[in-house]
């Protein structure tokens, strides 16, 4: 089993959320992780918007719009990453990657069709 | 403005070597971590590897596909790194890029990459 679990592609109208989770497995605990998050458009350098470990501990990346936001759901052992607002601009995919057993790992990524 | 040009990708035989590079600006390269990541044509992310500042004695971390066939070398008197690789084999075909990072978080900057093929 991968240690991060991204769903493969996800889809939501103009103008709505959407919300990317990013699953650690069974026995890697969410809370003891930073989250990072990566958009990548087709051709293009992975760009970094944010990173997440707790409301007091999150940084937003220079330049990236409020309405990409961090979470945790520590029920699902999941972070989120939350997009407000869809615009068409954020079709791309998104990757989340973690610290983990000393090495990164990157999850293996969300399509993000807004149709 | 922070800029970071990788260079030197090509086609190279298996069990060949190549080094690529990746030049720094806008910023005090001894300061920050430099990765090395890497996407496989129509793939996912994947770290290659990394090498810490200066106050951290550059020292490096590989992934596992990695470990003993590439190394990660600095000159912070040109602000450049390198990524030699040895012993290449077809499942390193990938576009690579080089990234900055802040001491002990994942990179916010980001280069735009170079091909390496390794095909016969």
């Amino acid at each position: 089993q991968a240690v991060l679990t991204q769903p493969s592609s996800l889809s939501a109208s103009p103008g709505a959320s959407a919300s990317l989770t990013c699953t650690l497995r069974s026995g890697i605990n969410i809370g003891a992780y930073r989250i990072y998050w990566y958009q990548q458009k087709p051709g293009s350098p992975p760009q970094y918007l944010l990173r997440y470990n707790s409301d007091s501990d999150k940084q937003q990346g220079s330049g990236v719009p409020s309405r990409f936001s961090g979470s945790k759901d520590a029920s699902a052992n999941a972070g989120i990453l939350l997009v407000s607002g869809l615009q068409s601009e954020d079709e791309a995919d998104y990757y989340c990657m973690i610290w983990h057993g000393g090495a990164w790992v990157f999850g293996g990524g969300t399509t993000l069709t807004v149709l | 403005e922070v800029q970071l040009v990788e260079s030197g990708g090509g086609l190279v035989q298996p069990g060949g070597s190549l080094r690529l590079s990746c030049a720094a600006s806008g910023f005090t390269f001894s300061d920050y971590y430099i990765y090395w990541v890497r996407q496989a044509p129509g793939k996912g992310l994947e770290w290659v590897g990394h090498i810490r500042n200066k106050v951290n004695s550059y020292t490096t971390d590989y992934a596992a596909s990695v470990r003993g066939r590439f190394t990660i070398l600095g000159d912070d008197s040109q602000n450049s790194l390198y990524l030699q690789m040895n012993s290449l084999k077809t499942e390193d075909t990938a576009v690579y890029y080089c990234a900055r990072a802040p001491p002990g978080h994942a990179p916010d900057y980001w280069g735009q990459g170079t091909l390496v093929t390794v095909s016969s």
